[in-house]
C-alpha cells in the first residue's frame, strides 16, 4: 500500500519557472527520500532528509520536511526541458522496517522548451 | 564504479511459466532490495536483503514469488506459474546499509516483465 499522496499528480510548466511538488505521509519516518524516474524505468536517487532536518539544498533543488504535518516539498528552481520526469517521494520508517521504502504516487513533471 | 544492473532489461512469458529475474548489486553493498511498479498499484516493496539473509519479506504478493541472495551479491527474484497480473517493471536496488544510520538506495534500471 501507498503511504504517501503526492500533489499535484501532473505539473506543466515552462522552461526557466519553477516546479513545487508535496508529498504527505501517513506515519513517523526515519528520513524521507526523492527520486526521479525517466520513462518508466530505473529510479534516479535526488536527495535525503533526514526526521531531524527540516530543510535541504542540492544544487537546483530544495526540499523541506515538517513532521509535525508529516508533509514534504520538493522545490526544482530555473528548470530545463531535461526536468520532465516524474519524481516520486519515499519514507523510510527505519526501526525494524529499516531500509524498506514507501513510495508515493508520484507526480508526472514536463517542462516546455 | 559500475551502478546496479538488472537481467534481463524486457522479459515476455507465456501464462503459467516461471521466470527469473536477476540483479547485481553495486559492488560492497550489503543490503539489496527489490520493488514492483505497475500502473495500478505503483511501487511496491517486495523483499530486503542483508547480507544473504532475508529479515523482511513481507511484501512478496504470494509464495509463487522467491527470492535468493547468494555469496551477499547476485540476488535472483523467482516468480513461479506467472498470471497475468504479475506484468510490471521490476526494480532492484542496493545500499551500503549503515548500521543505524539512514542510508541512499541505489535503483537499477528494472526488467520489464509482460506475461501473456
Amino acid at each position: 500500500s501507498q503511504q504517501g499522496e503526492e500533489d499535484p499528480q501532473a505539473l506543466s510548466i515552462q522552461e526557466g519557472e519553477n516546479a513545487t511538488m508535496n508529498c504527505s505521509y501517513k506515519t513517523s519516518i526515519n528520513n524521507l527520500q526523492w527520486y526521479r524516474q525517466n520513462s518508466g524505468r530505473g529510479l534516479v536517487h535526488l536527495i535525503l532528509i533526514r526526521s531531524n532536518e527540516r530543510e535541504k539544498h542540492s544544487g537546483r533543488l530544495r526540499v523541506t520536511l515538517d513532521t509535525s504535518k508529516k508533509s514534504s516539498s520538493l522545490l526544482i528552481t530555473a528548470s530545463r526541458a531535461a526536468d520532465t520526469a516524474s519524481y516520486f517521494c519515499a519514507t523510510d520508517a527505519g526501526g525494524t522496517s529499516y531500509g524498506k521504502l514507501t513510495f508515493g504516487q508520484g507526480t508526472i513533471l514536463t517542462v516546455h522548451p | 564504479g559500475a551502478g546496479v544492473s538488472q537481467s534481463p532489461s524486457n522479459k515476455v512469458t507465456e501464462k503459467g511459466k516461471d521466470v527469473e529475474l536477476r540483479c547485481d548489486p553495486i559492488s560492497g553493498h550489503t543490503a539489496l532490495y527489490w520493488y514492483r511498479q505497475s500502473l495500478g498499484q505503483g511501487l511496491e516493496f517486495l523483499i530486503y536483503f542483508q547480507g544473504n539473509s532475508a529479515p523482511d519479506k513481507s511484501g512478496l504478493p504470494s509464495d509463487r514469488f522467491s527470492a535468493e541472495r547468494t555469496g551477499g551479491s547476485v540476488s535472483t527474484l523467482t516468480i513461479q506459474r506467472t498470471q497475468q497480473e504479475d506484468s510490471a517493471v521490476y526494480l532492484c536496488a542496493s545500499s551500503l546499509a549503515i548500521a543505524g544510520g539512514t542510508d541512499t538506495q541505489y535503483f537499477g534500471p528494472g526488467t520489464r516483465l509482460t506475461v501473456l
